[in-house]
């Protein structure tokens, strides 16, 4: 398995309350993803990583940002928690992007995320 | 929405019998993925086709890609109990995102 770790794993919080979520890999790999999981959506893409202090949006990015700091950890922030973000988290790497060499993506095991 | 569609949406089906998979996706690809999701976990990756390629096997696993009908279909042959899981397949439209489809449950009874 690849080595990539999400923390927290569960997490219970109220709203309006700010909360960060981190992945942490051990891959070296440039490329880092944020997706949410919802029943009936698949999986959606908050926000991606191309590199250190480089991100850019996907196609849920309203409410969240994000940070990365080294190449092995992403960090998604909801500042203000609402309970629509309720949802699973995964993060994903990969060797090279979407469109640019036939690598696939690698996840972890997601945060389970409730906010009341 | 680029989002493609998978069905069936469930599927169940004994231990020894073959899954089928489908896949439609909305305009021209890079490649088509397939991921296989057990219950509580992320997504492990199965499959990638190349859009130049038509048909590709991994162990009990095969994957076909038809361009002219934007489709693909997953085959698991043999199925096992530990097949259980979700099913998505993810099409690299060549817009440096992969979009997932909303995926197949594949139950496999003993």
């Amino acid at each position: 398995d690849a080595g990539i770790t999400q923390s927290p794993r569960h997490k219970v919080t109220e709203t309006g309350t700010p909360v960060t979520l981190r992945c942490h890999q051990t891959e070296n790999h440039r490329y880092m993803y944020w997706y949410r999981q919802d029943p009936g959506h698949g999986l959606r893409l908050i926000h991606y990583s191309y590199g250190v202090k480089d991100t850019d949006k996907g196609e849920v990015s309203d409410g969240y940002s994000v940070s990365r700091s080294k190449t092995e950890d992403f960090l998604l922030t909801l500042e203000s928690a609402t309970s629509s973000q309720t949802s699973v988290y995964f993060c994903a790497i990969s060797e090279s992007m979407a469109g640019d060499g036939n690598q696939p993506q690698h996840f972890g095991d997601g945060t389970r995320l409730s906010i009341l | 929405s680029q989002q493609g569609e998978e069905d069936p949406q469930a599927l169940s089906i004994q231990e020894g019998e073959n899954a089928t998979m489908n896949c439609s996706y909305k305009t021209s690809i890079n490649n088509l993925q397939w991921y296989r999701q057990n219950s509580g976990r992320g997504l492990v990756h199965l499959i990638l086709i190349r859009s130049n390629e038509r048909e590709k096997h991994s162990g009990r696993l095969r994957v076909t890609l038809d361009t002219s009908k934007k489709s693909s279909s997953l085959l698991i042959t043999a199925s096992r109990a530990a097949d259980t899981a979700s099913y998505f397949c993810a099409a690299d439209y060549n817009t440096d995102k992969l979009i997932f489809g909303t995926g197949t449950r594949l139950q496999v009874f003993p």
